[in-house]
């Protein structure tokens, strides 16, 4: 596609259960970006990817988190035995090596 | 590792108020800059990016940007506001420094625009 998609748009679920987020960035980024925006929170960075290297994985905030990225492509987030502080908007970001990142629509998480 | 400080948190202007934003990041080398825009409901865009060259570079919607290299800063400025520029701005920087070409965002400021 033209842009980074992300899937689900929404995603309502209990707290205790695991989710997973998808990210498909656009085609040849080899960076890959996951962020959190609670509101009023600004932006919250989670995990870098960048094509080859290990991830930078410092803003995870607790090992409930997780990600990874398939053959340099898709990302998938998944949070662990969610709970209501995991409420947010999830956003994935790609781009070139230090070029312009550009953003998706987000996944809207709402732990109940 | 690099940080991004915006200082103001939240701006109210009235329209055709002129808007200067600061942006400052941590320590030098070389860095690509950049500020985007996330209005109400919306996803980031770019406003505008510093690769090299020219330090005050123009944006979209009249916006512009001056890179001070010597006080590591990359304020976005506007001579007239209106109220179409009611959003959030966040300032990004990529450093070589540490060779990851990280993308590291300052906090945001949120900007009310008055009729």
């Amino acid at each position: 596609g033209a842009g980074v998609s992300q899937s689900p748009s929404n995603k309502v679920t209990e707290k205790g259960k695991d989710v997973e987020l998808r990210c498909d960035p656009i085609s040849g980024h080899t960076a890959l970006y996951w962020y959190r925006q609670s509101l009023g929170q600004g932006l919250e960075f989670l995990i870098y990817f960048q094509g080859n290297s290990a991830p930078d994985k410092s803003g995870l905030p607790s090992d409930r988190f997780s990600a990874e990225r398939t053959g340099g492509s898709v990302s998938t987030l998944t949070i662990q035995r969610t709970q209501q502080e995991d409420s947010a908007v999830y956003l994935c970001a790609s781009s070139l090596v230090g070029g312009e990142a550009f953003f998706g629509q987000g996944t809207r998480l709402t732990v109940v | 590792a690099q940080s991004v400080s915006q200082h103001n948190h939240h701006v109210i202007l009235s329209e055709a108020a002129s808007l200067e934003l600061g942006c400052n990041y941590s320590y030098g080398g070389t860095v690509n800059l950049f500020w985007y825009v996330q209005y109400p409901g919306q996803h980031l865009q770019l406003l505008l990016k510093y690769f090299s060259g020219d330090p005050l570079v123009k944006g979209i919607k009249g916006f512009e940007a001056e890179f001070i290299k010597s006080k590591f800063s990359f304020n976005l400025r506007k001579p007239s506001v209106q109220w179409s520029d009611t959003a959030e701005y966040f300032c990004a920087v990529t450093d070589s420094g540490a060779g990851s070409y990280q993308l590291t965002f300052g906090k945001g400021t949120k900007l009310s625009v008055i009729p």
